[in-house]
């Protein structure tokens, strides 16, 4: 592994159902973000992670769960999926939580729930 | 509350010069970064700025304002392949960064 990888690269899902979205990084970052992307607009805070057995809820983090076990993973879960969570969805992780670190991304997993 | 604001879309001519600009509010400061996001990918970082002033970096630079809450970004002899979305985004006092949407840059040969 080099980096950063997310997986799967794409889904469609049926509303009700549970997902777990996968990031893994190979940097031994401390930080880990994830992040949803929505067409004309930024990019919104999920979860986020400072460092392994910490998480904290970002800007939009109703229906999804993290967990960080260790410092390589940062799951994301949507227990129920609805169709509103239909996007594409961005793991990062940064060296440092203080400034000057810039985060790195993962590929990416688009997401369709019907 | 915190807001970014910058141009939604901008069209350029290969080899010229293009400055996307962005205004910010954010609760505390600490930096701002310009991304580059081709469509379909991942942002990948372009630059950071904490200091007033110009940071230059090859084609592409970046200035910031601290005191007017202001940066762009400046791209030159522009290339096809700068045809993409430039995403500000500065780091409150949390240290998170706050996205704006994006400025989707077209370079026309």
């Amino acid at each position: 592994i080099a980096g950063i990888t997310q997986a799967p690269t794409s889904q469609i899902l049926a509303a009700g159902r549970r997902m777990t979205l996968r990031c893994t990084q190979d940097m031994r970052h401390n930080a880990m973000y994830w992040y949803r992307q929505d067409l004309g607009l930024g990019l919104r805070l999920i979860h986020y992670s400072n460092t392994a057995g910490t998480t904290g809820k970002g800007e939009v983090p109703d229906g999804y769960s993290v967990s960080r076990a260790n410092t390589d993973d940062f799951p994301l879960t949507l227990a129920s999926a609805v169709p509103s969570q239909t996007s594409v969805y961005f793991c990062a992780s940064s060296d440092k939580t203080s400034g000057g670190n810039e985060q790195f991304f993962g590929p990416g997993t688009r997401l369709t729930v019907l | 509350g915190q807001n970014i604001d910058q141009p939604t879309e901008m069209t350029a001519t290969e080899g010229a010069i293009v400055q996307i600009n962005c205004t910010y509010q954010t609760s505390g400061f600490n930096g701002l970064f310009w991304y580059q996001q081709h469509a379909g990918e991942a942002p990948t970082f372009l630059s950071y700025n904490v200091l007033d002033g110009l940071e230059e970096k090859g084609r592409f630079s970046s200035f910031l304002s601290r005191s007017k809450g202001y940066s762009y970004l400046l791209l030159k002899e522009l290339q096809m392949k700068d045809s993409a979305s430039y995403l500000c985004a500065p780091m409150d006092s949390n240290y998170q960064l706050i996205w704006g949407a994006g400025t989707k840059l077209i370079i026309k040969p």
